[in-house]
């Protein structure tokens, strides 16, 4: 059966910090990759997906990148962390848009 | 940028009640999904529409679809308290590979 891995589950950083997070999935291949960032009492916006390995779209202009180094690894990076970026991060896979999303248990970034 | 917007954003009802919260979207799409929150924690499918379909069912819940209107509706009947939750619908706009979730309803069921 597939998993997904989402670590860490929190995470407190000072401004200005780097920043790693980490996704992978078990049990499939070539899946759909996605990160979405939820804020306090709000919806999912959408930052990155990704199609295949190197294969990196970026929906909103900010201070984040995301990387695909591996078929099944997703990574959501930044150079210097801003006050921001505190949120909650969701990594998720689907095989397509025709089926269902799966979602890791989230990180929840706070910048201080 | 979101596509789907719920409504209610908030909705509080006594257990055994019906709950029901609708989705409306922008543009078109090839399926409508329905997800699950609990507090802090990452979402859960709960059902998929089609396009071309109008309305589905999966054990206490009934989704509705009309993309003439561009909305949807999930019901939640006989409401339990472990209903509680926050509830997002999600549309893949019909274009790329993208899925772009409402802003979400909260369910609160008193028990």
């Amino acid at each position: 059966s597939q998993t997904i891995h989402q670590w860490p589950a929190t995470l407190v950083q000072p401004v200005g910090s780097p920043l790693s997070l980490e996704c992978t999935v078990e049990g499939t291949s070539n899946p759909n990759l996605y990160w979405y960032r939820q804020a306090a009492g709000r919806g999912l916006q959408l930052l990155f997906y990704s199609v295949g390995i190197g294969q990196i779209s970026s929906e909103v202009p900010q201070n984040l990148s995301a990387s695909r180094p591996q078929d099944r690894q997703f990574i959501l990076s930044s150079k210097k962390l801003l006050l921001s970026d505190s949120g909650f991060y969701l990594c998720a896979w689907s095989e397509g848009v025709y089926t269902e999303a799966f979602f890791g248990q989230g990180t929840r970034l706070t910048v201080v | 940028s979101q596509q789907g917007e719920e409504d209610p954003q908030a909705l509080s009802i006594q257990e055994g009640e019906n709950a029901t919260m609708n989705c409306s979207y922008k543009t078109s799409i090839n399926n409508l999904q329905w997800y699950r929150q609990n507090s802090g924690r990452g979402l859960v499918h709960l059902i998929l529409i089609r396009s071309n379909e109008r309305e589905k069912h999966s054990g206490r819940l009934r989704v509705t679809l009309d993309t003439s209107k561009k909305s949807s509706s999930l019901l939640i009947t006989a409401s339990r308290a472990a209903d509680t939750a926050s509830y997002f619908c999600a549309t893949d706009a019909n274009t790329g590979n993208q899925f772009y979730f409402g802003t979400g309803t909260s369910l609160t069921v008193i028990p």
